[in-house]
């Protein structure tokens, strides 16, 4: 079974600070790790993903996370926010392969707010 | 390239009424896969359908069911609608040989 926590359903942030939201992920087997952005009223949208390859992912909007066996975790943070990432955020993770990019177990989201 | 689209965008319905709920993959995807997100939780994995036969499911109950057709659109399928079953019901696709599933719009479903 694969679970996701994300700590903190909440985080404030001024407009230009550093953005840090914590994911940690519990998993019998290698883990796939996504982060995805959910603006209101609409679908999610692939932040960046983590596939085995480097540890370090760079995604979209200027995000990125860091795999961290060790810790189990997959931290998602940006340099300077922007007003307009203010959103919920979603991490989530699947299986290896074949159709299990599909079956994703989520956390329980953590909506950003960015003050001017 | 069209994305993944879901119809309709919001309904209305009765408890204990019956709803179908569509998904339009996305060109060149052969795997769909349903989520039911209830207000203020994460998206929970209803189903996955490959190829038209299901594909893994989770902890629902069978009166939610699903068709996938052999242009890989699918239809979920809610019975005996109870008020907790109020969600957004997001579909997304995948392609074979791919490292990421792409999500439609979501269907907003009140049940009174």
């Amino acid at each position: 079974a694969q679970s996701v926590t994300q700590l903190g359903s909440h985080v404030s942030v001024s407009e230009g600070a550093l953005v840090l939201l914590r994911c940690n992920y519990s998993s019998s087997v290698p883990p796939y790790l996504f982060w995805y952005v959910q603006y209101p009223n609409q679908g999610l949208q692939l932040l960046l993903k983590y596939t085995s390859a480097a540890t370090l992912v760079k995604g979209i909007n200027g995000f990125e996370a860091e795999f961290k066996k060790s810790e189990t975790s997959f931290h998602l943070t940006k340099p300077s926010a922007h007003m307009s990432d203010a959103a919920e955020y979603f991490c989530a993770v699947s299986n290896a392969g074949g159709t299990s990019y599909g079956k994703l177990t989520f956390g329980q989201g953590t909506i950003l707010t960015v003050h001017p | 390239e069209t994305g993944v689209t879901q119809s309709p965008t919001h309904l209305i319905k009765t408890r204990g009424q019956q709803v179908t709920l569509r998904c339009s993959s996305q060109s060149g995807h052969n795997t769909v896969s349903w989520y039911q997100q209830a207000l203020g939780q994460g998206p929970q994995f209803i189903f996955q359908y490959y190829r038209e036969e299901e594909n893994g499911r989770g902890n629902f109950p069978p009166r939610f069911s699903g068709l996938q057709f052999p242009n890989y659109s699918s239809e979920l399928n809610v019975n005996a609608l109870e008020l907790d079953d109020s969600a957004l019901y997001l579909c997304a696709s995948s392609s074979p040989g791919g490292t990421e599933a792409f999500f439609g719009q979501g269907t907003r479903l009140t049940v009174v």
